[in-house]
């Protein structure tokens, strides 16, 4: 099977400006969620989708948006792009259900100038 | 709140053993993980504790104490290609995929 695939793997963009990155899961995975990764907080979640539906959200603002679609690719989309979002991006997948394991895709470099 | 804690480095030599605690505070708990992440890599899944005590899994083992609201992970016989950092993981929530992640423990392997 093939793993998770995060489009792009690198973007730079400037203040003020919006990013959509873009995730797809294991075949098969209904979950998606999104994490950020920066040096100074670690790993955050987010936001969680399931068969379209957002089931978990963290503690982002609002300008921290996503979806999924009915082939279970989700994409996240943050507005309004601030120096402190530069990120790394990660998108998991988990199988339908209550799975143990998430299964990370390569994450997305996001640098915001 | 949650609040999840790990040391933040470690070194040790190869063919030794390292032990990375792991403490956790959260308003519920429904499972620890932990995960392997090599710089620039995505994280990959190691062990997965919801009952106490002890899952080993080769050169690798996790250890449980709800109780305590603590976890460790032990890593045997080390090789180079152990250095990396080890992230602690808590669900609040069954059947919840919103996970807590500590900081990471970068562990370094010495010749």
């Amino acid at each position: 099977k093939a793993g998770v695939t995060q489009t792009p793997r690198y973007l730079i963009k400037t203040r003020g400006q919006q990013v959509t990155l873009s995730c797809s899961p294991i075949s098969g995975h209904r979950s998606v969620s999104w994490y950020q990764q920066t040096p100074g907080q670690g790993l955050q979640f987010l936001f969680e989708y399931f068969s379209e539906t957002q089931r978990n959200k963290g503690n982002f603002p609002g300008r921290f948006s996503g979806r999924q679609f009915s082939n279970s690719r989700s994409e996240m989309n943050v507005s309004t792009l601030e120096l402190g979002d530069s990120a790394l991006y990660l998108c998991a997948s988990s199988p339908e259900g209550v799975g143990n394991e998430q299964f990370f895709g390569p994450g997305t470099r996001l640098t915001v100038l | 709140g949650q609040n999840i804690d790990q040391p933040t480095e470690m070194t040790a030599t190869e063919g030794a053993i390292v032990q990375i605690n792991c403490t956790y505070q959260t308003s519920g708990f429904n499972g620890l993980f932990w995960y392997q992440q090599h710089a620039g890599e995505a994280p990959t899944f190691l062990s997965y504790n919801v009952l106490d005590g002890l899952e080993e899994k080769g050169r690798f083992s996790s250890f449980l104490s709800r109780s305590k609201g603590y976890s460790y992970l032990l890593l045997k016989e080390l090789q180079m290609k152990d250095s990396a950092s080890y992230l602690c993981a808590v669900r609040s929530t069954w059947g919840d995929y919103k996970l807590s992640f500590g900081a990471g423990t970068t562990v370094t392997v010495r010749a």
